[in-house]
């Protein structure tokens, strides 16, 4: 099974601020990695898949990168609105897995 | 725009077994894409179930269509009604530890969830 570890776990920032998120897997992949966007009470939203495409409707200050094992997330120009957790998910092999999460704070 | 609508029991008791629904409007469940379920115990992480094809389970040649946790795999199954439009989660002999939001989600051919439902918190207690 591949683990996903995201670093770190919590983050303070403020707005206008650019903040990066490290999402380290056990094993060497090229694609199939995602990130998600979380905010209280709500389901996830697809932010960014395949390692660094923007899903549509996401603003371009979300940016992904990196190749196994390791990828970021990139958020240029803080919003208040950015201010949520976020996930990674390994969809490369069975089983899937999420990443612990990443709660960006004010 | 797909829009996933979820339905279930939110109490069920110790050793009972969790069914929930996922409604699925605004295109086919058989289009070509994977339907998912995701959970998240209270105040924790994404925990993935599993995942089916629109096919169903198990295709006419008998190979699998649908792949579970590990953890999960000999409780859990993941089930499609493409004449109603809709997929389903049962888990069986629940405990404690299977209190959790439920997610149901589509998993686009990119692999990755690109609609949600919006939730349903399944607590297991007596």
């Amino acid at each position: 099974d591949i683990q996903m570890t995201q670093s770190p776990s919590s983050l303070s920032a403020s707005v206008g601020d650019t903040v990066t998120i490290t999402c380290r897997a056990s094993q060497r992949f090229a694609s199939y990695l995602n990130w998600y966007q979380q905010k209280p009470g709500k389901a996830p939203s697809l932010l960014i898949y395949s390692v660094s495409r923007l899903q549509g409707g996401v603003p371009s200050r979300f940016s992904g990168a990196g190749s196994g094992p390791e990828f970021t997330l990139t958020i240029t120009s803080l919003q208040p609105d950015d201010f949520a957790t976020y996930y990674c998910q390994q969809t490369h092999s069975f089983p899937y897995s999420f990443g612990q999460g990443t709660k960006l704070e004010i | 725009q797909v829009h996933l609508q979820q339905s279930g029991a939110g109490l069920v008791r110790p050793s009972g077994t969790l069914s929930l629904t996922c409604d699925v409007s605004g295109g086919s469940i058989s289009d070509t894409n994977w339907w998912s379920w995701v959970r998240q115990p209270p105040g924790k992480g994404l925990e993935w179930i599993g995942i089916i094809y629109h096919r169903g389970e198990v295709d006419d040649d008998g190979s699998a269509n649908a792949n579970y946790h590990p953890s999960l795999e000999r409780r859990v199954t993941i089930s499609v009604d493409t004449s109603k439009n809709r997929f389903f989660l049962k888990l069986t002999s629940l405990t404690a530890a299977d209190t959790a939001v439920y997610y149901c989600a589509r998993t686009n051919q990119q692999l990755a969830d690109d609609s949600w439902g919006q939730g349903v918190l399944v607590t297991v207690s007596s």
